[in-house]
């Protein structure tokens, strides 16, 4: 299986701040990448797939870029509603796997 | 809207299966444009995709659980179900069931969800 590792497990940030995720992967999986938000007592929501696109109906201020092993998820300006937990999850073979989670929360 | 379900009990014993039902509205399952599947949260290990069906019925699982896990469809009904026999604590978890937009030979995202099902496993 793909093993996800994602960096910071956990970070504080400010309304109005620039925040960046990493996500690595054990293979080489091309831009088969995806990211979710999570909030408490919700369903995980899709954000981000193969890599870069924007799913329908996310704020632009969410991006991803990255290949082959690394990844990252940037919110170019924190608002209220995003403090959650993001995670990503690997599409490129079965099972598919996700990342541990980091938890974004507020300073 | 596309939306989904699930159901079913929210209590099982050790050692019995583990049955849940995810009835999904708003799409069509029998068009077979998507996979559909079942993934669980646990505190011990995160997100943890359990498998995937197609409206033909053939079914991928993930190997971890392979020899414990059913997924079937009713395309009548516009559902899908699980179930996971044997079940311990360690299968304590919320399930989800989502529309997978993944296709052979690849895994896909997950871009509608369930609400989520708590299942307790305890005597």
């Amino acid at each position: 299986d793909v093993q996800m590792t994602q960096s910071p497990s956990s970070l504080s940030a400010s309304v109005g701040d620039r925040v960046t995720i990493t996500c690595r992967a054990s293979q080489r999986i091309s831009t088969y990448l995806n990211w979710y938000q999570q909030k408490p007592g919700q369903a995980p929501k899709l954000l981000i797939y193969d890599a870069s696109r924007l799913q329908s109906g996310v704020p632009s201020r969410f991006s991803g870029s990255g290949s082959v092993t690394d990844f990252t998820l940037t919110i170019s300006s924190l608002q209220p509603e995003d403090f959650a937990t993001y995670y990503c999850q690997q599409s490129y073979s079965i099972p598919t796997t996700f990342g541990p989670g980091t938890k974004v929360d507020i300073k | 809207q596309v939306q989904l379900q699930e159901s079913g009990p929210g209590l099982v014993k050790p050692s019995q299966t583990l049955s849940l039902t995810c009835t999904v509205s708003g799409d069509s399952i029998s068009t077979g444009s998507h996979y559909w599947s079942w993934i669980r949260q646990s505190a011990g290990k995160g997100l943890e995709w359990i498998g995937r069906i197609y409206t033909s019925g053939r079914a991928h699982y993930n190997p971890s659980l392979n020899s414990r896990v059913t997924i079937s469809v009713d395309t009548s009904k516009n559902q899908f179900s699980l179930r996971l026999s044997s079940v311990t604590a360690a299968d304590t978890a919320v399930y989800y069931c989502a529309r997978d937009r993944g296709s052979i030979p690849v895994a896909g995202y997950f871009d509608y969800w369930g609400q989520g099902a708590l299942v307790t496993v305890s005597s």
